[in-house]
């Protein structure tokens, strides 16, 4: 069974800070990960989606990478806003079923 | 192009009546998934859809819980004589390829 831990649960940084989040995999047998953001009573929207034989994917300020041998992904946000406040999720998939981590509650101070 | 749509936003019920909650897919998207959210806790994967049939059902928590989907579109998911651990946001999610785009999700609340 997929396991999903991210760490941390929760994270505080000024405004302007580069930030790393992480995520921890048990099973690597996986075709993709997909980082998402959660605003407070909203849905999720997608931010970057890695395919299982690619590495990492950049998106603005934003990039993931995924090292299937170690079991994790990180998500590196760049030069930090306030508008990046939000819950962030990874999610391990497969074709069918997919596993989500709790999320990682980011608060970018102005 | 319309994104995923869920309705209604909000449910507020009593316990032990049944509820429906809809989810409209992004046209043309073969995959549907249903999720629930609790409080403070992660995503729980509830259903899966690959056009109208359902392969996956293994996270349905109960015989309650049941789901359907029509013409490979619309999906509903029904909960019946629900309790207030149901109490929670359900998400919808459709995909085409590998992306799972979401929708809002509907708040149900039961007292």
């Amino acid at each position: 069974k997929q396991e999903v831990t991210q760490i941390p649960a929760a994270l505080s940084v000024p405004e302007g800070e580069n930030l790393v989040l992480n995520c921890s995999f048990t099973d690597s047998a996986i075709y993709n990960l997909q980082w998402f953001r959660q605003d407070p009573g909203k849905g999720l929207t997608s931010l970057l989606l890695i395919q299982s034989s690619q590495r990492e994917q950049t998106s603005g300020r934003l990039n993931a990478s995924l090292d299937k041998s170690s079991g994790r992904s990180t998500l590196y946000i760049a030069a930090s806003q306030p508008g990046d406040s939000a819950t962030y999720l990874c999610a391990f998939g497969g074709y069918q079923k997919v596993t989500f981590g709790i999320g990682t509650k980011l608060q970018v101070i102005p | 192009g319309a994104g995923v749509s869920q309705s209604p936003s909000n449910k507020v019920t009593e316990k032990g009546k049944d509820v429906e909650l809809r989810c409209d897919p992004i046209s043309g998207h073969t995959a549907l998934y249903w999720y629930r959210q609790s409080l403070g806790q992660g995503l729980e994967f509830l259903i899966y859809f690959q056009g109208n049939s359902a392969p996956d059902k293994s996270g349905l928590p109960s015989d309650r819980f049941s789901a359907e989907r029509t013409g490979g579109s619309v999906s509903t998911l029904t909960i019946q004589r629900t309790q207030q651990e149901d109490s929670a946001v359900y998400l919808c999610a459709s995909r085409q390829g590998l992306e799972q785009y979401f929708g809002p999700g509907t708040r149900l609340t039961v007292t």
